[in-house]
């Protein structure tokens, strides 16, 4: 099946320093990227989706400014955590589905701790 | 908004029991249904997609069936084993093509 990665799989931080996430499709183009956030016991929230070329479009309640994200090949995109807090600390998990695909394939992750 | 709910939230069960997951969601207009496992700290795992207009798919020991018109999908795992310790979740695709996941169902099969 396809593979997706994500790095780092886990990183700390401060407070108030930006971190970046990188999440690739390694063996298909992913035509469209999702960025999820998956905190304690919870399940995942969708917080963002991309398609290569142009801008994210964010859910409900996040913040574009905040969690930047960048998707401008077919095979990467990126998730800024812009000044993070505490409240940050997640764990974040990207999918890709390529063109008119049914499925989506999941990246194994990126725990994020914010001191 | 489509809300998807998993019950039980944990289960217990000793090794070689067969055992049955729920799953439900509140809008009917799906595409599909699939089953994910997810192992403490890693990503998802798929385990089945059952399509809106297919009534169950089976892999190996895992059978998922949907009943969309009442809003319904149970995966059943039969004569389960230890390594099948996990968090099952099951996500429901809507019109935006987006994934509704739900709260998913911590399994722990006991040797």
């Amino acid at each position: 099946g396809a593979v997706v990665s994500q790095h780092p799989s886990w990183v700390i931080c401060k407070s108030g320093t930006s971190v970046k996430i990188e999440c690739r499709s390694l063996d298909f183009q992913a035509t469209t990227m999702f960025w999820y956030r998956q905190f304690p016991k919870q399940s995942l929230m969708l917080m963002a989706t991309s398609n290569e070329g142009s801008k994210a479009t964010y859910e409900q309640g996040v913040e574009k400014d905040k969690f930047l994200i960048n998707h401008a090949s077919l095979t990467l995109s990126t998730l800024t955590v812009t000044s993070a807090h505490p409240e940050d600390s997640s764990f974040y998990i990207c999918s890709a589905r390529g063109g008119s695909a049914d499925t989506q394939y999941f990246g194994p992750g990126t725990r994020l701790t914010v001191l | 908004k489509q809300e998807v709910t998993q019950i039980p939230a944990a289960l217990s069960v000793p090794e070689g029991e067969n055992l049955v997951l729920n799953c439900s969601f509140t809008d009917s207009a799906i595409y599909n249904l699939q089953w994910f496992r997810q192992d403490p700290g890693k990503g998802l795992t798929s385990l089945l997609l059952i399509q809106s207009s297919q009534r169950e798919q089976t892999s190996g020991r895992l059978n998922a069936s949907l009943d969309k018109s009442s809003g319904r999908s149970t995966l059943y795992i039969a004569a389960s084993q230890p390594g099948d310790s996990a968090t099952y979740l099951c996500a429901v695709k809507g019109g935006a093509n987006n994934l509704f996941f739900g709260t998913g169902t911590r399994l722990t099969v006991i040797p």
